[in-house]
């Protein structure tokens, strides 16, 4: 079964970086994923496609401090010079049979 | 620059019925898959369902199958949403999205919402 496992929370402070981590289910190591983001009452924003090789594409007007890498079957979006407009919520989606969300970090800059 | 905008939210008695809309612009729209992602309150994102660029092929999450039908009309570029049997726990925020592909793929953009209720 697809899935995708997140931490529910992380935290860094203001102008660090943090890295939050997706994890693929055994046996989908080499699926792509998409990072969302989602600030406070506000809708999904789209970050970018990230791949099994660590390359990826970002959104529209998505600033470079944003970034992706993978690691077998783990998916990592980092977030360097981190601002206070960048506490939301982060998900990461894939897709096989159906899409698949994960459950969410939720990011507090502290 | 692509847009989608969302609409038909409201409140509905359980068991009632409500048709979701969404208007894409800015894209052609035949050529990406579309999807209806829901978000209870507080909760996290939820796929609800995804249909192709050419309409033929639907896929449902669990939840709804049986009681929701996605559609398409590319000669006008709108996506729906026939959600019937609705259910207190189908209460949520609507969001479309656009795939990134003709198929099952990353949700590239996404609309503002619409606010489903479903009370008595």
């Amino acid at each position: 079964q697809l899935v995708l496992t997140q931490s529910p929370s992380a935290s860094a402070s203001l102008g660090a970086s943090v890295k939050l981590t997706c994890t693929l289910s055994s046996g989908h190591s080499n699926y792509a994923i998409a990072w969302h983001q989602q600030q406070p009452e506000k809708g999904p924003r789209y970050l970018m496609k990230l791949n099994s090789d660590g390359s990826h594409n970002k959104g529209d007007g998505i600033p470079d401090r944003f970034s992706g890498s993978s690691s077998g079957a783990e998916r990592y979006l980092t977030i360097s010079s981190l601002q206070f407009e960048d506490e939301a919520d982060y998900y990461c989606q894939t897709w096989g049979t159906g899409v698949v969300f994960g459950g969410g970090t939720k990011l507090t800059v502290l | 620059e692509v847009q989608l905008l969302e609409s038909g939210g409201g409140l509905v008695q359980p068991g009632g019925s409500l048709r979701l809309s969404c208007a894409a612009s800015g894209v052609t729209f035949s050529s990406y898959a579309m999807n209806w992602v829901r978000q209870a309150p507080g909760k996290g994102l939820e796929w609800v369902s995804s249909i192709s660029g050419s309409g033929v092929s639907t896929d449902y999450a669990d939840s709804v199958k049986g009681r929701f039908t996605i559609s398409r009309d590319n000669s006008k570029n709108t996506l729906y949403l026939q959600m019937n049997s609705l259910r207190a726990e189908d209460t949520a925020i609507y969001y479309c999205g656009k795939a990134g592909g003709r198929s099952l793929s990353d949700v590239d953009y996404w609309g503002q919402g619409t606010l489903v209720t479903v009370s008595s």
